[in-house]
């Protein structure tokens, strides 16, 4: 059983709807990111969280807004998204911001597809 | 342009023998290095790290080695079991960037065979 949990797995939402990815790690973590994986692309950090608070907003557009109302808890608000923004969301958490010795655990995603 | 690059897309070895799994990287101030597994509809799953002061690193049937001058890296998995079939990524950061923030960056994966 994974201790990073993402719901729903799978997402099928028109261009004009608005849906949220929930993200909830039970590892007692600090730290917790969302990724984006394009169809035959490498894993794309989004957004980085700290003890709830952002650290790194990696250039992504402003219809996809990060939320962390505590350090358990992720989400990811969707807006008027675009076609090529269907790909596989992944959420992770590590102990803390800093990587030395302490690896990110990764959930199972959330594969979106837009229409 | 890519900083971390896995350039073989796909591997297929026989169980019992050695998986070879290799990684390049272009920015010197890396200076942590991880694998990741990932099989179909899970989220890929830590396997081993490296730091920059070691040159290798062993876990059981997995061994990650580091070549610095070369900027390479590459994942042994001695002996290869049907199981160990997934993608595998390898990923690195930097403590020394500006930013700090631990952001990991990732190859675009290799897929393993082991077929039994």
């Amino acid at each position: 059983e994974t201790g990073v949990t993402q719901t729903p797995r799978h997402l099928v939402m028109g261009m004009t709807n608005k849906k949220s990815l929930k993200c909830e790690q039970h590892l007692g973590h600090n730290a917790m990111y969302w990724y984006k994986q394009s169809a035959k692309k490498p894993l794309e950090l989004m957004f980085v969280y700290s003890l709830e608070e952002r650290v790194e907003n990696n250039s992504v557009p402003s219809r996809f807004s990060p939320e962390c109302p505590n350090s358990s808890h992720l989400f990811l608000h969707l807006h008027t998204l675009q076609p090529e923004d269907s790909a596989l969301y992944l959420c992770a958490s590590s102990q803390d911001l800093l990587p030395m010795n302490q690896p990110q655990h990764f959930g199972d995603g959330t594969r979106l597809s837009i229409l | 342009d890519q900083q971390v690059k896995q350039n073989s897309p796909s591997l297929s070895v026989q169980e019992g023998r050695i998986s070879i799994l290799n990684c390049d990287y272009t920015n010197s101030m890396f200076d942590y290095f991880l694998w990741y597994k990932k099989y179909p509809a899970e989220g890929p799953t830590f396997l081993i790290s490296i730091s920059s002061i070691k040159d290798k690193n062993e876990d059981g049937r997995f061994t990650v080695f580091l070549n610095k001058s070369a900027k390479h890296l590459s994942l042994h998995i001695v002996p290869s079991q049907p199981g160990d079939s997934a993608v595998y990524f390898c990923a690195a950061s930097s403590s020394r960037s500006s930013s700090n923030t631990g952001k990991l960056i990732f190859g675009q994966g290799t897929t393993l065979q082991v077929k039994p």
